[in-house]
């Protein structure tokens, strides 16, 4: 079965600052895609970035960046020059690629606080 | 991208009492997806509806408690049926964007049972 992780419950960063919140998956797929919702007290799930698992390159977007290391099954997100607005909560997923399996399977979450 | 709207945005309800979600999505879409988030949790998929057919149940989630209809393929509801407590939950509706293997998601239903 599919799994991700987010061993950090809660994150803070200085506004201007660099973050990185972790994300560890596993899945038996070889095709996959990931992705990092962001989830702020609105409620509003909004896509961050996605990362296609065959892609070598890493993902950016902007100030958000991620680290795929696909050997090591991980997935983090950089935020770069951190921003009032990123305080929220942010979600890491993986899909399988197709299949009965490609359903869209969440971490638990780190909530990110960012200090003016 | 899709415009997503959910009904109502928040309810306090008694247990006991059935609540109807509905999902309006602004184009047409073959899936529709339900999911719930306890508080502080993350997202569980409760169903996929598709249109024209019944809508396919994750484990732990059952048609009689949790009821779903999809009249055509830009609308869908969700019943929480019979509700306690224990179903304080937000409700979001998503919705697969074309060609990709994203998804959009509503703005979620806040739900207390008191």
């Amino acid at each position: 079965a599919q799994t991700v992780t987010q061993s950090q419950p809660e994150m803070s960063v200085q506004e201007a600052e660099t973050v990185t919140l972790s994300c560890t998956y596993d899945t038996s797929e070889s095709d996959y895609y990931l992705f990092w919702y962001k989830q702020p007290p609105s409620r509003q799930m909004i896509l961050v970035i996605r990362q296609e698992a065959y892609k070598q390159q890493n993902a950016t977007e902007n100030r958000f960046s991620v680290n795929f290391q696909k050997a090591a099954k991980s997935f983090s997100l950089k935020i770069s020059d951190s921003q009032l607005g990123d305080a929220a909560m942010y979600f890491c997923a993986c899909r399988n690629y197709g299949g009965a399996t490609n359903k869209l399977i969440f971490g638990t979450g780190t909530l990110l606080a960012v200090q003016p | 991208s899709a415009v997503i709207s959910q009904k109502p945005s928040r309810d306090i309800c008694q247990r006991g009492t059935s609540l109807t979600i509905q999902c309006q999505v602004d184009s047409q879409v073959t899936m529709m997806f339900w999911y719930r988030q306890q508080p502080g949790q993350s997202l569980t998929l409760i169903a996929t509806a598709n249109q024209g057919s019944e809508a396919t149940y994750e484990s732990g989630f059952v048609i009689d408690k949790f009821p779903i209809s999809r009249p055509n393929l830009t609308f869908s509801t969700l019943t929480v049926s019979n509700m306690s407590p224990e179903d304080s939950s937000i409700y979001l509706c998503s919705v697969p964007r074309d060609g990709t293997y994203e998804q959009y998601f509503g703005p979620g239903t806040r739900l207390t049972v008191t």
